[in-house]
């Protein structure tokens, strides 16, 4: 991938756990955003981080974003089952109409009942 | 609400074939972003296109050319079909005004190139 890694690539935890994922990325951003994935369909998104925000809050879910790091983490609380999905971060350099969003590898997180 | 249309859903070609993948972006959303998905990879980028324009490019082969229409519409045509350009081959659709490049995937078009 040409920007984000991310950490770990595969995850596996019991209902009610939390998920943490982690994405690491390369070159300056405009923000940053998660997508999710079901097994073989398009992608969705879930939260998008400005680069001059910390951290930001959606329903269970809750993005951190350390610029001088270059990394974000994702948190799921609470799990369900029906979080199985693979989760990829994206960076947008630009914010521009039109600018190639760059995703990393993803984590496949697997949550069993 | 109305999604993001991707035909065909799946598609089987012979090497050496040519294929025409089609996009219909959101209502009012004027930008298309054309990605390819190999088996567990992460989503390449390989094009898009801003008010019929073409934005930005990626790592789209030479032997693939895509335009957006008047309408908004979008095409990938690939031609000179290799076994490696089988895969899942996503558009997306966002809008200029949002500030934001917040994309709305279609559900993919799976090419099997045999």
């Amino acid at each position: 991938s040409q920007q984000g890694e991310e950490d770990p690539q595969a995850l596996s935890i019991q209902e009610g756990e939390n998920a943490t994922m982690n994405c690491s990325y390369k070159t300056s951003i405009n923000n940053l955003q998660w997508y999710r994935q079901n097994s073989g369909r398009g992608l969705v998104h879930l939260i998008l981080i400005r680069s001059n925000e910390r951290e930001k809050h959606s329903g269970r879910l809750r993005v951190t974003l350390d610029t001088s790091k270059k990394s974000s983490s994702l948190l799921i609380t609470a799990s369900r089952a029906a979080d199985t999905a693979s989760y990829f971060c994206a960076t947008d350099a630009w914010g521009q109409a039109g600018t190639a969003l760059i995703f990393g590898k993803g984590t496949t997180l697997s949550v069993s009942s | 609400a109305a999604g993001v249309i991707q035909s065909p859903r799946h598609l089987i070609k012979e090497k050496r074939e040519t294929a025409t993948l089609k996009c219909y972006p959101i209502p009012r959303h004027d930008t298309v972003y054309w990605y390819q998905q190999g088996p567990g990879q992460d989503p390449q980028f390989l094009i898009s296109f801003y008010e019929k324009m073409q934005s930005d490019k990626g790592s789209i082969p030479d032997r693939f050319s895509a335009q957006q229409f008047s309408d908004y519409h979008s095409e990938l045509n690939m031609s000179s079909l290799e076994l490696g350009d089988s895969a899942l081959y996503f558009c997306a659709s966002s809008s200029g005004l949002t500030g934001a490049n917040v994309l709305t995937f279609g559900a993919g078009s799976r090419l099997t190139v045999l």
